[in-house]
């Protein structure tokens, strides 16, 4: 299986934008689409792109995905970040070799 | 509104059994694959299990092959997760999730069931 890896945290000011990288181990990340999940404490995981760049139902238009080809990653950017941002992010892509699901470590945000 | 709500966690020794249930309210259960995902104590998310909406296929992670069963049934709009041989690694809050089909992102999550394995 191919591994997803993320930075542990990242941190940017109210009004700013972020953006948290998700970097594929072996294999191209264009073979199986991303998804982007948000994850308060205490709150279920709640998907907020999926299919590398689409957003999900309610989701506001501040959060964007992409991948990148040329370096097999891909990217959630969030801008006018809002303290309500802060949360655990996760990527998460498809192993279709093996039928697994593979989650990132997840990236710590925070809003200060 | 369309909720999955699952039950059946709890502590349990090493070695021992637990079985999980999601339970499906508002929307066709029988339209959607499910998957099962967990949660260690301060660690990520870890996808567990798949099972397509007619029960076939069915998928498991290396950790859990062999130890754990997916079941569903539709007909009482339910899922189950079947956990033997149970280690304290597999201590975690369990997660039941839709998926609109096999390898697709999770939609919907339960609020999560959390597994003890400590003697």
């Amino acid at each position: 299986n191919f591994m997803l890896t993320q930075p542990h945290s990242v941190s940017e000011s109210p009004g700013k934008t972020v953006t948290i990288s998700c970097t594929r181990s072996s294999g191209s990340i264009a073979s199986s689409y991303v998804q982007w999940y948000q994850h308060r404490p205490g709150s279920s995981p709640l998907i907020v792109i999926y299919d590398d760049d689409q957003r999900a139902s309610g989701v506001p238009d501040r959060f964007s995905g992409s991948i990148d080809r040329s370096s097999d990653s891909a990217s959630l950017t969030i801008s006018g970040l809002q303290t309500e941002d802060e949360a655990d992010y996760y990527c998460q892509s498809f192993d279709a070799s093996n039928a697994y699901w593979v989650f990132g470590g997840g990236t710590k945000l925070t809003v200060l | 509104e369309e909720q999955l709500v699952e039950s059946g966690g709890g502590l349990v020794q090493p070695g021992g059994s637990l079985r999980l249930s999601c339970a499906v309210s508002e929307f066709s259960f029988n339209t959607y694959d499910i998957n099962w995902v967990r949660q260690a104590p301060g660690r990520g998310l870890e996808w567990v299990s798949y099972i397509a909406r007619s029960g076939d296929p069915i998928y498991y992670a290396d950790s859990v092959k062999g130890r754990f069963t997916i079941s569903r049934d539709n007909a009482k709009n339910s899922l189950y997760l079947q956990m033997n041989s149970l280690r304290a690694e597999d201590t975690a809050l369990y997660y039941c999730a839709t998926s609109y089909y096999f390898g697709s992102g999770l939609f919907k999550w339960g609020q999560g069931t959390l597994v003890t394995v400590s003697s």
